[in-house]
């Protein structure tokens, strides 16, 4: 079956450093990939997405590059902010065909000043 | 533009009682998919509608039940609850079938149901 395996939490980083959370995922075929953002006390919210092989999602300087050969979609930004203070999933869709995403366990980011 | 709402945002019930939690989706979107967040735990799929009929469903037991309204809004039904049903329900809208799904889903902020 499907399945999203992403590093687990939380992670705690000063303003300004270098953010990596891995996420690896098995699927058959082609999936989609997406990472969700869920801030505190907010719905989860699209921050990225890619859906073929080294397509690179982008957004809020974040960036991820689906990477088809090691199977992992992992999230990164150069420098982050106190307000980057959030939960992160990593989630894939299998198919143009299918509407159902699975969600890895998430990855809590806490960036103090 | 209105965002997915849902209702009510908590509620404490007891074991073998059935719930109702309702969803409004974000206007324009014909799809409702419903998933449930355990604490820790990303969410994961219960089922999804589009024109009213259910046309995904996850592992879930038939004592999870929805309903989708002409209006597009959706009911998630729970029957004979049980102490593991305490979690958050997750209600996410989309813009439609085909070439218009994207894949994005757009979420509510949540139903956060305690069984006692």
């Amino acid at each position: 079956g499907n399945s999203v395996t992403q590093m687990e939490g939380p992670v705690t980083l000063s303003e300004e450093a270098f953010l990596t959370i891995n996420c690896t995922y098995t699927a058959t075929g082609y999936p989609s990939l997406f990472w969700y953002v869920q801030y505190p006390g907010e719905g989860l919210q699209l921050l990225l997405k890619a859906t073929k092989a080294d397509d690179k999602g982008s957004n809020k300087g974040f960036e991820a590059t689906y990477r088809k050969e090691t199977t992992s979609f992992h999230l990164e930004k150069g420098s982050v902010q106190v307000s980057d203070s959030a939960v992160y999933f990593c989630a894939l869709r299998p198919g143009a065909g299918s509407y159902q995403l699975t969600f890895g366990k998430g990855t809590k980011l806490s960036v103090i000043p | 533009e209105t965002g997915v709402t849902q209702s009510p945002t908590h509620l404490i019930k007891t074991r073998g009682q059935q719930v109702t939690l309702r969803c409004s989706s974000q206007s324009g979107h014909n799809t409702v998919s419903w998933y449930q967040q355990a604490l820790g735990q990303g969410p994961q799929f219960i089922f999804q509608y589009y024109r009213e009929e259910e046309n995904g469903r996850g592992n879930f037991p038939p004592r999870f039940s929805g309903l989708q309204f002409p209006n597009y809004s959706s009911e998630l039904n729970v029957n004979a609850l049980e102490l593991d049903d305490s979690a958050l329900y997750l209600c996410a809208s989309s813009p439609g079938q085909g070439i218009l799904n994207t894949g994005e889903l757009f979420f509510g902020e949540g139903s956060r149901l305690t069984v006692l």
